[in-house]
């Protein structure tokens, strides 16, 4: 059973950097398929943000991607996000998740339980 | 990006009615060359994750009831619950993985009338 869960700060000052991890247990990240990342506001709902093959390939949403950067490191079957200038805007509740097969253009079928960060001086 | 709207926004059925929900996207998510709708059903109950129903359009995920069901095509897309049950109350969220970015409508309200 796939199991994913997000860590790390639940408060970020504005203008500095999010930065999140996905511990993955149960599946191999080196096994392939897509890892991403969503959030989710009371405003805009639930927001794509990036999604990363275990070999490195990305893709982004282009609304976020001159801030974001989505890696992976395989050694420690965890996949991160990082997101810089971070206003207000951005607190939300960051989900990681897993795409159901290979590629990129499937469903996202598994879910993390979410981490709430919030941006506040 | 393809804008995904969903209808109504809420809606309250007695135990064991039908509940509907509709879907529309801005541009259509049928994949000609292998006939199939990029199109996710998700449920989120309060204080969890969402959870996928149903990908492709109409496959239900594995160990989800039968009494969840979709259909549609191209650019309208239906989310049928048959006979509701108290644990179906949740937001009910489609979404567009046919292209960048991935996009989800809006969510509509199930509640119990």
């Amino acid at each position: 059973q796939v199991q994913l869960q997000e860590s790390g700060p639940g408060l970020v000052k504005p203008s500095e950097t999010l930065s999140l991890t996905c511990a993955v247990s149960g599946f191999s990240i080196s096994s392939g398929h897509y890892w991403g990342w969503i959030r989710q506001t009371p405003g805009k709902g639930l927001e794509w943000i990036a999604s990363i093959f275990y070999s490195g390939n990305t893709y982004y949403n282009p609304s976020l991607e001159s801030r974001v950067t989505i890696s992976v490191d395989t050694s420690k079957n965890q996949f991160s996000l990082k997101m810089g200038s971070v206003t207000a805007a951005d607190t939300a509740i960051y989900y990681c998740a897993k795409h159901r097969d290979t590629g990129f253009d499937y469903d996202l079928a598994y879910w993390g339980q979410g981490t709430l960060v919030t941006v506040s001086p | 990006d393809i804008v995904m709207t969903q209808s109504p926004d809420s809606l309250a059925v007695s135990l064991g009615e039908r509940a509907t929900i509709n879907c529309k996207s801005s541009q259509s998510l049928l994949y000609t060359s292998n006939n199939k709708n990029y199109l996710a059903w998700y449920q989120q109950r309060p204080g969890q994750s969402p959870k996928v129903l149903i990908y492709w359009a109409s496959t239900r995920e594995s160990g989800v009831p039968d009494r969840f069901s979709a259909s549609g095509s191209g650019t309208d897309f239906t989310l049928t619950i048959s006979s509701l049950q108290t644990e179906d109350v949740a937001i009910y969220y489609c979404q567009q993985y046919y292209s960048i970015p991935l996009t989800f409508g809006g969510g509509t309200t199930v509640e119990i009338k």
